[in-house]
């Protein structure tokens, strides 16, 4: 069945760039009928959409984050991945990668999530 | 564009039900036939439960229904048992920009 694991540095600079990146197994990237979502939640907070890829590059991205967020797949890897840039404190969260099933836009599956903490 | 309503927290004792509501606006929850339900337990990912306002994947209980009437949608659990004793968050499509916007989340106490 299809698996999605999620690896990165564990620990980012101040003003550095996230990154992350989630391996797709047990199925293709470049089905048509799926998107690749981030999601991310804070310590003892709730879930926040980051951003959405299409294997084709269509991106779609949360606003208040579109500014410093980029996301790219590599089809050949069966990878996405994140960038999130000028990272401070606020960006400390548990980084899920989710497949995202277009219309009717639901996360089915998701990764195990891995905690990335911004310090110093 | 603000999050979804839910309240912080609801409870219920084994065998009865609850309901857990999502409150949003004609631009997301009430414009769309595409809210989704979560349930996460501690430290882990969360599951999805429900889809396109009242479906659910396989595998999940029929203990567990989706409805939705105007901006509000809501989960109904019934027959609660031990291990529906988690956090449970609502999502909702709200247009080609923003596909995908979550409720703030529930905690669910099985007394």
């Amino acid at each position: 069945q299809l698996q999605l694991q999620e690896s990165g540095p564990g620990l980012v600079k101040p003003s550095e760039t996230l990154s992350l990146t989630c391996t797709v197994s047990g199925g293709s990237i470049s089905s048509s009928r799926y998107y690749w979502g981030w999601i991310r939640q804070p310590p003892g907070k709730g879930l926040e959409w980051i951003g959405t890829i299409y294997y084709s590059g269509s991106t779609y991205y949360n606003p208040s984050l579109k500014s410093r967020v980029s996301t790219s797949v590599d089809t050949s890897k069966n990878q996405f991945s994140l960038r999130l840039s000028s990272v401070t404190a606020a960006d400390t969260a548990v980084y899920f990668c989710a497949r995202h099933v277009g219309s009717p836009w639901a996360f089915d599956i998701w990764g195990q999530g891995t905690l990335v903490t911004v310090s110093s | 564009q603000s999050a979804l309503t839910q309240p912080r927290s609801v409870s219920g004792s084994p065998g009865q039900s609850v309901t857990i509501s999502c409150t949003g606006t004609s631009s997301d929850v009430g414009g769309y036939p595409y809210v989704s339900w979560y349930q996460q337990h501690p430290r882990k990912a969360p599951k999805l439960m429900i889809y396109e306002d009242t479906k659910r994947p396989s595998g999940v209980p029929d203990r567990f229904s989706g409805s939705k009437s105007g901006n509000t949608a809501s989960l109904t659990i019934s027959g609660l048992q031990d291990e529906d004793e988690a956090d449970y968050y609502c999502c909702s499509y709200a247009g080609s920009y923003t596909i995908a916007l979550f409720g703030g989340g529930t905690k669910l106490t099985v007394l």
